[in-house]
């Protein structure tokens, strides 16, 4: 079963819109931090915002918050006033704790191809 | 500036050769890790090591070998078994010091077979 699903493969939004990117994971861990990355076309690797299980508030850094809802298990992106830049590929992450005998490893999403029209 | 630098940018492989990529971090992060990823997928981890001398085998580890000498610097050996080796492979360090463990990634190779 997949841990991450991200059911966007490509998404469009026009300049200065919000879009909200989706995001659901699977886990029976009580204890897992959600990550969204951006990939421009480079490939380097981005990250953008993180979001703990036992964190009540959702996370926010800039233009990105994270609307979280546990008991659906989603963790969707969203961007705000969407700017050109912005284009790129977007992947949502999770880290489990268990066990301790895969310490910090991180399961990916497909991703979800963002642009941006001005 | 502190980051973690991949080198090459782009690798190319002849058949029955092995290869190494370099994945070095000035940042002082205790764990690092090794990602493959292909044409539009996401990332599977290759291997990872939370400590100097010692590594884990990740997701998808056949056909590939790494060490761990020294903290900064987890090279990456793509080596003959490994029968489909194009792809993007990403190295990623974090720090066991924040409890978040945000991976940190540099830039990446581009491998391809000759």
């Amino acid at each position: 079963a997949q841990k991450i699903t991200q059911t966007q493969p490509g998404m469009f939004v026009q300049e200065k819109e919000a879009v909200t990117l989706d995001c659901t994971y699977d886990t029976s861990d009580p204890s897992y931090g959600l990550f969204w990355y951006k990939q421009p076309s480079s490939g380097e690797m981005i990250f953008l915002i993180y979001q703990g299980s036992y964190d009540q508030q959702n996370a926010t850094e800039g233009r990105y918050s994270l609307n979280f809802q546990k008991a659906r298990k989603s963790a969707n992106l969203v961007i705000s006033a969407s700017q050109l830049g912005d284009s790129a590929m977007y992947f949502c992450a999770m880290r489990e704790a268990s066990g301790g005998t895969s310490y910090g490893k991180l399961t990916f999403g497909q991703g979800t191809i963002l642009t941006v029209h001005p | 500036d502190g980051g973690i630098t991949q080198s090459p940018k782009y690798l190319f492989r002849k058949e029955g050769q092995n290869v190494t990529l370099s994945c070095e971090q000035n940042l002082n992060h205790d764990a690092m890790y090794w990602y493959r990823q292909d044409p539009g997928q996401g990332l599977r981890l290759i291997y990872y090591s939370q400590i100097v001398n010692d590594f884990q085998k990740g997701d998808i580890a056949e056909g590939y070998s790494v060490s761990r000498e020294k903290k900064e610097s987890f090279p990456l050996t793509v080596t003959s078994a490994q029968k489909n080796p194009t792809a993007f492979y990403l190295c990623a360090s974090t720090t066991h010091r924040d409890s978040k463990n945000i991976q940190y990634f540099g830039a990446g190779t581009r491998l391809s077979v000759l």
